[in-house]
């Protein structure tokens, strides 16, 4: 099984918003409400973002919004801060007991 | 605290074995089901395996055979036992923990351990 596709970098000034795609199939993303978004400062533990495509765990900004289309789902970063500047990750669960990651997207905050 | 901390990444040569571990802290290992993920220099996560809470373990093809996930109830400790370990296993090693509050996303990560396999 191929990853799933993210752009490998995204930008914006702060205040911005920016999306960041991630692209399966029916047998991933468009198969199940399973899809969250990790962010990772290089160095520290991933963190959950988002889960089951547009929940937020308590604690994580608003600032942060998931969304899905047929086997594509997208993340929004809004009102863009110096902090937001890490990897980005979408994952899904892919069925028979796997899970499935994108390639990454670094976000640069300019 | 919530945490889990990974360890016994080494440079290692291709053929070689490693065990690496995954010291869990304020939860079991047993309450929740466990994953190992890896991400080589330059790609995203992959998936390699995971432990159900029940002891059921599962493996992505790319490791299927060589690898084995386990865990120490007395230790409060997961396990990732690599054999026959090759060139493109090198790659920084996590383990992660779903809680269960927030459907089968993963809520809980370590830090890593970096597996370097010489050719």
């Amino acid at each position: 099984q191929s990853a799933l596709t993210q752009p490998p970098s995204a930008s914006g000034s702060p205040g911005q918003s920016v999306t960041i795609s991630c692209t399966g199939t029916s047998s991933d993303i468009g198969g199940y409400n399973y899809v969250s978004w990790y962010q990772h400062h290089p160095g520290k533990a991933p963190k959950l973002l988002i889960y089951e495509v547009t929940k937020r765990p308590s604690g994580v900004s608003d600032r942060f919004s998931g969304s899905k289309s047929g086997n594509s789902a997208s993340l929004t970063v809004s009102g863009l801060q110096a902090d937001d500047e890490a990897d980005y990750y979408c994952s899904s669960y892919a069925g028979s007991h796997n899970w499935m990651f994108g390639g990454g997207t670094k976000l640069a905050v300019l | 605290e919530v945490q889990l901390v990974e360890s016994g990444g080494a440079l290692v040569q291709s053929g070689g074995s490693l065990r690496l571990s995954c010291a869990a802290s304020g939860f079991t290992v047993t309450s929740n089901y466990m994953i190992w993920v890896r991400q080589a220099p330059g790609k995203g996560p992959e998936w390699l395996s995971v432990l159900y809470t029940g002891g059921s373990t599962y493996y992505a093809d790319s490791v299927k055979g060589r690898f084995t996930i386990s865990r120490d109830n007395s230790k409060n400790s997961l396990y990732l036992q690599m054999n026959s370990l090759r060139a493109e296993d090198t790659a920084m090693y996590y383990c992660a923990s779903r809680s269960g509050r927030f459907g089968r996303a993963f809520d809980i990560w370590g830090q890593g351990t970096m597996v370097t396999v010489s050719s």
